[in-house]
């Protein structure tokens, strides 16, 4: 069965520090890959997706980025946060079933 | 990008009742998806549609493709404390490019 992790669980850290989160996936070969961002208000913005390694797509312009160096590894990074980059984190996968599975998410907090 | 139009917002209701909430979009869409989201985790697939008119249940939840092919309903029956969360409405065409509604609260008084 397919498996997605993500990590950490929680982070915090002061404005203008950088930033990687990790996300993988397990028993799945070539999924489409994705990073949302859910604020309070606890809509699904979309940041990123990856339908390939090496190829991001990128929704949302702003100061964060996404890179896919393994199929099954998706990391998104930031080289300075700011205080609206809080949020909750989510990773999510797909496959030809066109179904979407979700990490556990990552708390960021930013200071 | 694109939003589904999801209601109702928010559900307050007596454990026992039933619940029904929507999602509707001005574009057809080939799948529906429902999602459930506990506080602090992530958002688990419940229920899966991928034609017109069709009926799918899981449990106590029961799920609908419209057959416009523009909106999804889920029912929940007998509500029980632990259904509590917010339930995410999703459509895709292409299984890479997901819309999702804005959610529904869900709260169960015992």
């Amino acid at each position: 069965s397919q498996t997605i992790h993500q990590w950490p669980a929680t982070l915090v850290q002061p404005v203008g520090s950088p930033l990687s989160l990790e996300c993988t996936v397990e028993g799945t070969s070539n999924p489409n890959l994705y990073w949302y961002r859910q604020a309070a208000g606890r809509g699904l913005q979309l940041l990123f997706y990856s339908v390939g390694i090496g190829q991001i797509s990128s929704e949302v312009p702003q100061n964060l980025s996404a890179s896919r160096p393994q199929d099954r590894q998706f990391i998104l990074s930031s080289k300075k946060l700011l205080l609206s980059d809080s949020g909750f984190y989510l990773c999510a996968w797909s496959d030809s079933s066109y179904e979407q599975y979700f990490g556990p998410g990552t708390r960021l907090t930013v200071t | 990008g694109q939003q589904l139009n999801q209601s109702p917002q928010s559900m307050f209701i007596q454990e026992g009742e039933d619940v029904s909430m929507n999602c509707t979009s001005s574009s057809i869409f080939n799948t529906w998806l429902w999602y459930k989201q506990d506080p602090g985790e992530g958002p688990v697939l419940l229920i899966a549609l991928y034609k017109a008119g069709e009926l799918t249940s899981n449990g106590r939840l029961t799920a609908q493709f419209g057959i416009t092919r523009k909106d999804s309903f889920l029912n929940i029956s007998a509500s029980i404390p632990s259904d509590v969360g917010i339930y995410f409405c999703a459509a895709t065409n292409t299984g890479n490019q997901f819309y999702f509604g804005t959610g529904t609260s869900l709260t169960v008084i015992p």
